[in-house]
């Protein structure tokens, strides 16, 4: 079983939707979880970065983190086509640990 | 501020070349990681330096592969005789040394490697 399980999509929604974006993962001791968003031939671009169980709240980003069933979302609000990019989940155990990703959801917004 | 730039951006060398990536981190920042991404599978993690010296490298595939971070700064990345599966992109990332909450992992564009 991976650490960490993503669909890999694609997603494809239009203009002005909600988008939700999940994983999963197996191992109970990460506590640190984050969301990357990456442009074709480009770096991983941090979005999100959250500790522990909650919601965090960024513009027309929200991340939940839900730690007793070990699942992770990211929610895009009013979803524009420049959020056309893949979306990678990552966590880690400790603060200066490495970071274990999924595969990446890869989401189109049509205008 | 500059962000994590890699060089060269894109690298193709024939299957028993030699082949150096290069990572100069964010200015600041004593972490630094290597990455892979091979296709079709996750980007998996490589190895962490904290300024010079190699903290984790338990993602280090072989011995083919050789890190180094002389005086805490730039980072290099050798494979060396590089092999068909060694193709994908490779990259750096780095992050402040702050406390128990920690910093998020900056990355750069990578740098895409292939083998033929």
């Amino acid at each position: 079983q991976k650490e960490v399980e993503q669909d890999p999509g694609p997603l494809s929604v239009p203009e002005g939707a909600i988008v939700s974006l999940n994983c999963t993962y197996s191992n109970s001791a990460f506590q640190y979880f984050m969301w990357y968003r990456q442009y074709s031939r480009k770096g991983p671009e941090l979005l999100m970065y959250t500790y522990s169980s909650g919601n965090k709240e960024d513009g027309r980003f929200t991340a939940q983190v839900d730690k007793s069933s070990k699942y992770i979302s990211l929610f895009i609000r009013d979803s524009q086509p420049s959020d056309s990019a893949t979306y990678l989940c990552a966590m880690k155990r400790g603060s200066q640990g490495n970071l274990i990703f999924g595969k990446g959801t890869k989401l189109s917004v049509k205008p | 501020e500059a962000g994590v730039t890699q060089f060269p951006s894109h690298s193709v060398i024939e299957k028993g070349q030699t082949v150096t990536l290069r990572c100069d981190p964010i200015s600041g920042h004593d972490n630094l990681y290597w990455y892979r991404r091979v296709m079709g599978k996750e980007i998996k993690f490589l190895l962490h330096f904290v300024k010079e010296s190699k903290q984790d490298e338990s993602g280090m595939p072989n011995n083919r592969f050789l890190a180094e971070r002389t005086g805490g700064t730039y980072s290099t990345l050798k494979v060396q005789p590089a092999e068909l599966e060694d193709s994908g992109v490779y990259f750096c990332a780095s992050s402040q040394v702050t406390g128990r909450i920690g910093s998020p992992l900056h990355f750069g564009n990578g740098t895409r490697l292939t083998v033929t």
